[in-house]
């Protein structure tokens, strides 16, 4: 089965600068890459997501780069904010598989003011 | 309306009870998921429901039992738990399986006494 691993685990950054998350997945066939965001006591939101037939895809602070080749896609927030402080999670799925989406294990974001 | 709810928000219940969990969705949405989700882990899918049918059942034990009364509803029938079985309950729906995005309720925390 499909395999996705994310690193780092725990990342650290000061007020402004850039959060750079990285995650691989094993079986070619994925085609759906979503990030979430989980802020404590809360369920996981969708933050951004990009499929198999876009490199790369934007949405204000945030953008989403995927590397079909090497199976790789990461995650890039510029001037981090203290309320982007939360555990980011990636995950890959595909369109045969209905449902059923492989997490990584999550790194948790901690954004000092 | 992008709201997926859970009630209740904190369960405790003993061994030897019958609870249940339950997720709502106005969304139209024709997939709903259970996940299990203990601390620092990310979610584990536990079933998935397709136009209210059970497509997905992860493996999980009977004393876990899922029930879909209609494309809004998603309930999580609970008995003879353990002390282990203690984490976050999550729902999520999508239109679809697969590369659909999955929208996320805030959850049901239990525990196991």
């Amino acid at each position: 089965g499909e395999n996705v691993e994310q690193h780092p685990s725990t990342l650290s950054v000061q007020e402004g600068d850039s959060a750079v998350i990285k995650c691989t997945y094993s079986d070619s066939a994925s085609n759906y890459f979503p990030w979430y965001k989980q802020e404590l006591g809360k369920g996981p939101q969708l933050i951004i997501d990009i499929r198999s037939n876009v490199g790369e895809k934007k949405d204000q602070r945030i953008a989403v780069t995927l590397n079909k080749t090497a199976k790789h896609f990461s995650l890039h927030i510029t001037e981090t904010q203290p309320e982007d402080s939360a555990v980011y999670f990636c995950a890959a799925s595909m369109t045969t598989n209905a449902g059923k989406s492989t997490f990584g294990d999550g790194t948790t974001l901690t954004v000092k003011p | 309306d992008t709201e997926v709810t859970q009630t209740p928000k904190h369960l405790v219940m003993g061994m030897t009870n019958k609870k249940s969990l339950k997720c709502e969705q106005h969304m139209g949405h024709r997939a709903m998921y259970w996940y299990k989700q203990k601390a620092k882990k990310p979610p584990e899918l536990m079933f998935v429901y397709s136009y209210e049918k059970l497509s997905i059942n992860e493996s999980v034990p009977s004393r876990f039992s899922p029930e879909c009364p209609n494309s809004s509803l998603l309930n999580l029938h609970l008995h003879a738990l353990q002390p282990e079985d203690s984490a976050l309950y999550l729902c999520a729906s999508s239109h679809a399986g697969g590369e659909e995005t999955q929208y996320f309720g805030p959850g049901t925390r239990l525990l196991v006494l």
